[in-house]
């Protein structure tokens, strides 16, 4: 059963480019989170989806973009990159929130993407 | 911006200690979680806690949740030098109708041999 599985491991950009990072959810599951972590500090949450459409984002600004594949895989767009954005980028997957199951218990996470802007 | 505050920042023991590491959190919730986090790398889920659990436990970890103070505790007992990591407890708030993880700042375990 594979996990969530991410590319790629390593990445160095210069300010102002662009960069996609991609995101493959665990087996059996539809909805994919995406976070950032600064160095030193907790994952924030940058947004979520599901049915490739964005649900829920969090406080990051339009730069940050994503898509969702009818595989629900996922990519994370970060357009004109600023030294600030240089993180670890995780995704997580669970199964979808639903009627029948109000509240998902357990994402599970990938091993992340470390993006260095210089 | 944070949901919570871990305390400690930082902890460093022997091999076979406990550590208890805790959490603090700001709104009401659905569940708290802790997860453990390797020299930067992926997160690992160790332990779910819901709102109406007060202890629970799991192999040497032992988790309390204090909905009153809005807090919890994460407890691993005889601690080997494979528990060095970073530890983070996340809540997702209630009635959101999504999951949406706000994780504390962490603390950042160090067991020694």
């Amino acid at each position: 059963d594979a996990g969530v599985t991410q590319s790629p491991t390593h990445l160095i950009k210069t300010r102002g480019q662009q960069v996609t990072l991609r995101c493959s959810p665990k087996s059996g599951h539809d909805t994919v989170s995406w976070y950032q972590q600064a160095l030193g500090q907790g994952p924030q949450f940058i947004f979520q989806y599901y049915e490739e459409e964005e649900r829920q984002r969090g406080n990051f600004p339009d730069r940050f973009s994503g898509h969702q594949f009818p595989n629900y895989s996922s990519e994370l767009n970060v357009n004109a990159l600023l030294l600030g954005d240089s993180a670890l980028y995780l995704c997580a997957s669970s199964p979808r929130v639903t009627r029948d199951f109000p509240v998902v218990d357990t994402q599970y996470f990938g091993p992340g993407t470390r993006l260095t802007v210089l | 911006s944070q949901q919570g505050e871990e305390d400690p920042q930082a902890l460093s023991i022997q091999e076979g200690e406990n550590a208890t590491m805790n959490c603090s959190y700001k709104t009401s919730i659905n569940n708290l979680q802790w997860y453990r986090q390797n020299s930067g790398r992926g997160l690992v889920h160790l332990i779910l806690i819901r709102s109406n659990e007060r202890e629970k436990h799991s192999g040497r970890l032992r988790v309390t949740l204090d909905t009153s103070k809005k807090s919890s505790s994460l407890l691993i007992t005889a601690s080997r030098a494979a528990d060095t990591a970073s530890y983070f407890c996340a809540t997702d708030a209630r009635n959101t109708g999504f999951q949406k993880l706000v994780f504390g700042t962490g603390t950042r375990l160090l067991v020694s041999p």
